[in-house]
Parts: structure tokens; C-alpha cells; sequence
């Protein structure tokens, strides 16, 4: 069974622009949620995602924005990105809402310049 | 609100010797927790979690971690260390009013030969 996958593995942009990531979920997981990792920060929640819908939210601005899609596959969006936005999203997987056993991918590794 | 705290960011140990990695918790209900190993380069793997029943939880790799209630402890051990089992360690505890782990700031522990 392959896992969760997560497009690009890396990723550098300026000041201003805008980012997608991708994240493919483990067959037959229908929630995804998405972290933000720094090494001052930890990991930080973002959004989690479930039958295409919204479940949950982290204390990030509006910039920092989601979506799921009917065969369970993600994207996370980061407009006018700022030095600050630098760091690894992880995106997570599980077979329910709610579920905390969770399967992570790689990561997207966003530098911003 | 629940918090989580991991004693030490850095831990060091030389190989065969005893891992201790420290985790204390705050939760006004009974909480469910989790260990989540992140190897280098990699995204973060369930090592054991505990919700119910024995406190005494077994995982993967020769891991295991005690609930201890009067002390709010969830500590992770493994009696003998390996050059392998270097990779920065998580305690998380889930809330349970929305489904959202909240995360310790992360361990790494370091394997000396």
C-alpha cells in the first residue's frame, strides 16, 4: 500500500508569491490534515480536512488556505508568502475524522526568500 | 486547554545505555497520548500511544511508555539504545472536544558509538 504522498519536496519562492502543495492520502483515508513544522515552533496545526469539508482549524491567518477533493487528495495554498512562511509542511493522513493515528509523508521543504 | 512539555530538546545517549525521554501533560479530562518518531528526512511514524486499560504501553522498535496519572508523565524508554533509533521523538495528547493532537515541542535524541 503506498503512502501518503506529498508534491513538491521542495519548494523556493520569493516574497509576495503564492504556493500549492499536494498531498495524496493513503488509499481509503478520508481525512487529511496538514502541519507546519519549524524548528523554533514545533509542529503546528493547520487545517484538517474530511469528505471535502473543513473540519478543523489552527490559529494561522487567512493566507494559509485548504482543500480536499472527492478521492480524498489535498492541497494547501499560501498566498503573499513572507520569510516567515519558511518551513516543512507535513501532511497527514488517517482513516476517519478524529482518527489520531496518523500517517505522515515527507513533507514539502518551502524556503522563502 | 491541554498543553504538553518535553523535558530537554536535545538528549544524548551512547549506544546500549538506557533511552528516557520525558513527557508531561495537562488535561482536564482522561487523556489519550502518543509517541510519533521522526526519522531524518522523513515524516513523523505512531511509536505507541496509550487511550485506555494497561499504562503500560509496548511499541514499535523496542519502545515503551508509562501512563503514570499522579504525575501527568507519559514517559517514553527502551532499555538499550541503537545507532538507529536516532530521530527527534513527539509526545502528543489528543483533545478529545475536537479531535486535534496537540504536540510537544519535540526531543532529538542523539546515539553516541
Amino acid at each position: 500500500k503506498a503512502g501518503v504522498t506529498q508534491t513538491p519536496r521542495y519548494l523556493i519562492k520569493t516574497r509576495g508569491q503564492q504556493v500549492t502543495l499536494s498531498c495524496s492520502p493513503i488509499s481509503g483515508h478520508r481525512s487529511v490534515s496538514w502541519y507546519q513544522q519549524t524548528p523554533g515552533q514545533g509542529l503546528q496545526f493547520l487545517f484538517e480536512y474530511f469528505s471535502e469539508t473543513q473540519r478543523n482549524k489552527g490559529n494561522f491567518p487567512g493566507r494559509f488556505s485548504g482543500r480536499q477533493f472527492s478521492n480524498s487528495r489535498s492541497e494547501m495554498n499560501v498566498s503573499t508568502l513572507e520569510l516567515g512562511d519558511s518551513a516543512l509542511y507535513l501532511c497527514a493522513s488517517s482513516l476517519d475524522q478524529g482518527d489520531e493515528k496518523l500517517f505522515f509523508g515527507s513533507g514539502t521543504q518551502l524556503s522563502v526568500l | 486547554a491541554q498543553s504538553v512539555t518535553q523535558l530537554g530538546s536535545h538528549v544524548s545517549v551512547s549506544e546500549g545505555a538506557l533511552v528516557l525521554l520525558r513527557c508531561n501533560y495537562s488535561s482536564s479530562v482522561p487523556p489519550y497520548l502518543f509517541w510519533y518518531v521522526q526519522y531524518p528526512n522523513q515524516g513523523l511514524q505512531l511509536l505507541l500511544k496509550y487511550t485506555t486499560g494497561a499504562t503500560l504501553v509496548k511499541g514499535i522498535n523496542g519502545f515503551e511508555a508509562e501512563f503514570k496519572k499522579s504525575e501527568t508523565s507519559f514517559h517514553l524508554t527502551k532499555p538499550s539504545a541503537h545507532m538507529s533509533d536516532a530521530a527527534e521523538y513527539f509526545c502528543a495528547v489528543s483533545d478529545r472536544s475536537n479531535y486535534q493532537l496537540i504536540w510537544g515541542a519535540g526531543t532529538k535524541l542523539i546515539i553516541k558509538p
